[in-house]
């Protein structure tokens, strides 16, 4: 299972991009790398996916180089309501069967101030 | 959102009484997986199951048990619950072809 190591906690300002980066060095060939986003007394809900190169949705980047050992979830012009924990998670999703972990590091504390 | 929803809310117990967490999803989802959630530890795994009746452990699964008879249900069963086991209760669902994973709105539970 390959283990991911994200900064415990980052600080930005309101309108400013903000980069909160994900080392996962033992990915594996059928790995995915997701991130979640969570907010205070809620469950995670997800916010995008990839396997390699770029993926880009309507909150945000994600950049994941050639080798795969890291990817950088990248939001534009954060705002107060950004404030929160991300969470980068590596699996093999299109494993059918039993072996389908999904494990998550420690998270990213995210706060926006104005 | 899909609908996966988590009973109860919040529970207080006392120590050694046995504790079942209930969750229940509404989308047919296959793969459904049960986390804690403390501070400093992020989200741990406790039991996953890709099916009915089909189920395994996961990061830290000593003390839990888990049942699924039903697609739509997946129960977590503390037999003799422990003070470390206080903790906020995370359930989450996927289906066969969906990368995403849906979250339940947490169960609080304190064992005094």
């Amino acid at each position: 299972l390959a283990k991911t190591t994200q900064p415990i906690s980052m600080d930005s300002y309101e309108g400013q991009e903000v980069n909160i980066t994900c080392s996962h060095n033992n990915i594996a060939t059928n790995d995915y790398i997701t991130w979640y986003q969570q907010f205070p007394s809620q469950g995670p809900r997800f916010i995008i996916q990839g396997y390699k190169t770029k993926v880009t949705n309507e909150v945000a980047s994600l950049f994941i180089p050639a080798d795969r050992k890291s990817s950088t979830l990248s939001l534009p012009r954060v705002s107060l309501s950004d404030t929160a924990v991300y969470y980068c998670l590596v699996g093999d999703i299109e494993l059918t069967g039993g072996g389908n972990k999904l494990t998550f590091g420690t998270g990213t504390q995210l706060k926006v101030e104005l | 959102d899909a609908g996966i929803t988590q009973s109860p809310r919040h529970k207080v117990t006392e120590t050694g009484t046995p504790v079942t967490l209930r969750c229940h999803q509404t989308e047919n989802h296959r793969y459904m997986y049960w986390y804690r959630q403390d501070p400093g530890h992020g989200l741990r795994l406790i039991h996953y199951s890709y099916g009915v009746k089909d189920t395994d452990k996961g990061e830290v699964s000593d003390g839990y048990s888990v049942s699924r008879s039903k697609t739509e249900d997946f129960l977590l069963t503390l037999e003799s619950a422990t003070s470390s086991q206080t903790s906020v209760y995370f359930c989450a669902s996927r289906g066969l072809a969906n990368e995403k994973l849906f979250f339940g709105s947490g169960t609080q539970l304190s064992v005094l």
